[in-house]
């Protein structure tokens, strides 16, 4: 069964700082990895998906890499912002079962 | 959330009573899923419909059913609610089992 971890699961930083946020997959055959985000009270936006043919994605200042091997992706965020403040989850799509695990997100506040 | 519409955004019943919520997209995708989240578990997979005419189990489905009225509409049912149904319910589009998910913006629950 798949497991996703994020790490940390919050984040405090101040304006201006670049930050990486950790997911890790247990289950390494996966088809692709998604990031999301979610504002309070939200539902889910993804912002970038990854095929396992690929190393990263970008978008805007947010690039996200993948290292299907090992079991781990990153999410970098350049030069944050306030209205970047929103929990970050990940969610691996299984290669078995084609079904999407989603991690525990990790929540980012963004300080003025 | 654009696309995505679920009513109601919020109820409350009592247990043993039944309600259904409802899902319905514009964006002619062909899978339909319904998760719950609720807090330190993470989003949970209760039912999906790859297409329209077929529905599958997810992780947690015991407890609801669901319909797959036609290609625009997936409704998650709770026949005799229970407290630990309490929980954040979110409807999901996918254009095919490897693309985005599209979310809509959430029901909450609340089993007294």
């Amino acid at each position: 069964k798949q497991e996703v971890t994020q790490i940390p699961a919050a984040l405090s930083v101040p304006e201006g700082e670049n930050l990486v946020l950790n997911c890790s997959f247990t289950d390494s055959a996966i088809y692709n990895l998604q990031w999301f985000r979610q504002d309070p009270g939200k539902g889910l936006t993804s912002l970038l998906l990854i095929q396992s043919s690929q190393r990263e994605q970008t978008s805007g200042r947010l690039n996200a890499s993948l290292d299907k091997s090992s079991g781990r992706s990153t999410l970098y965020i350049a030069a944050s912002q306030p209205g970047d403040s929103a929990t970050y989850l990940c969610a691996p799509l299984g290669g078995s079962n084609y079904k999407l695990t989603f991690g525990k997100g990790t929540l980012l506040t963004v300080n003025p | 959330n654009a696309g995505v519409t679920q009513t109601p955004k919020f109820q409350v019943l009592k247990t043993g009573q039944s309600m259904t919520l409802q899902c319905a997209q514009d964006m002619n995708h062909n899978s339909m899923y319904w998760y719950r989240q609720d807090p330190g578990m993470g989003l949970r997979l209760i039912y999906y419909s790859a297409s329209e005419g077929t529905t599958d189990k997810g992780e947690v489905p015991n407890g609801y059913n669901v319909s797959r009225l036609n290609k625009r509409e997936f409704s998650l049912r709770l026949e005799s609610a229970a407290p630990s149904q309490t929980s954040v319910y979110f409807c999901a589009i996918q254009a095919a089992g490897n693309e985005k998910l599209f979310f809509g913006s959430g029901t909450q629950l609340s089993v007294l």
